[in-house]
């Protein structure tokens, strides 16, 4: 079956400094690759995916590009800041006919000023 | 326009009474999953609608958990006799449920943070 793997946190860093969360996975097929966050308080939204290999998805200066050969899709931020503290979902879908989500355990991510 | 909303938002019940718990999705969007989210288990599939074809109950972790979607919109989770391994947080998401949809980004909802005491 699918499984996603991602680093354990909590991890915790200064302002400005470089992030990376590792995502790791097995799934059968071609899946598509996600990481979704969640703030404090708020619900689960969409950071940034990838369809296909090699392809790299991006957003809010986070980016994570689809690894085939390594079966990876770790989360890069070249500068953190206080606002990007929250947990972070390294997820995946196989396709076929149902999209479920697997999901990673998930990582705190704290940034301190 | 509206995201994916859910009812109630906190929900304290008895350990054996019945719970109901209520998803409106995205206006248009056909497929509808429901998660739970725990400290032990993490986020998990619950059950998957997609338009009018059979759900996909194949996460759902006993038979005292069950899930109807009614018109192709609302949908409601119901859990029978509530044990303390119920609590968590459940997680309704909608997606426009394409046909070939590969790739497709589903919505959360803010969830239903149920405690069993």
């Amino acid at each position: 079956g699918n499984s996603v793997t991602q680093m354990e946190g909590p991890v915790t860093l200064s302002e400005e400094a470089f992030l990376t969360i590792n995502c790791t996975y097995t799934a059968t097929g071609y899946p598509s690759l996600f990481w979704y966050v969640q703030y404090p308080g708020e619900g689960l939204q969409l950071l940034l995916k990838a369809t296909k290999a090699d392809d790299k998805g991006s957003n809010k200066g986070f980016e994570a590009t689809y690894r085939k050969e390594t079966t990876s899709f770790h989360l890069e931020k070249g500068s953190v800041q206080v606002s990007d503290s929250a947990v972070y979902f390294c997820a995946l879908h196989s396709g076929g006919s149902n999209y479920k989500l697997t999901f990673g355990k998930g990582t705190l991510l704290t940034v301190n000023p | 326009g509206a995201g994916v909303s859910q009812s109630p938002s906190n929900k304290v019940t008895e350990k054996g009474k019945d719970v109901e718990l209520r998803c409106d999705p995205i206006s248009g969007h056909t497929a509808l999953y429901w998660y739970r989210q725990s400290l032990g288990q993490g986020l998990e599939f619950l059950i998957y609608f997609q338009g009018n074809s059979a759900p996909d109950k194949s996460g759902l972790p006993s038979d005292r958990f069950s899930a109807e979607r009614t018109g192709g919109s609302v949908s409601t989770l119901t859990i029978q006799r509530t044990q303390q391994e119920d609590s968590a947080v459940y997680l309704c998401a909608s997606s426009p449920g394409l046909a070939g949809g590969r790739g497709e980004t589903q919505y959360f909802g803010p969830g239903t943070r149920l405690l069993v005491l």
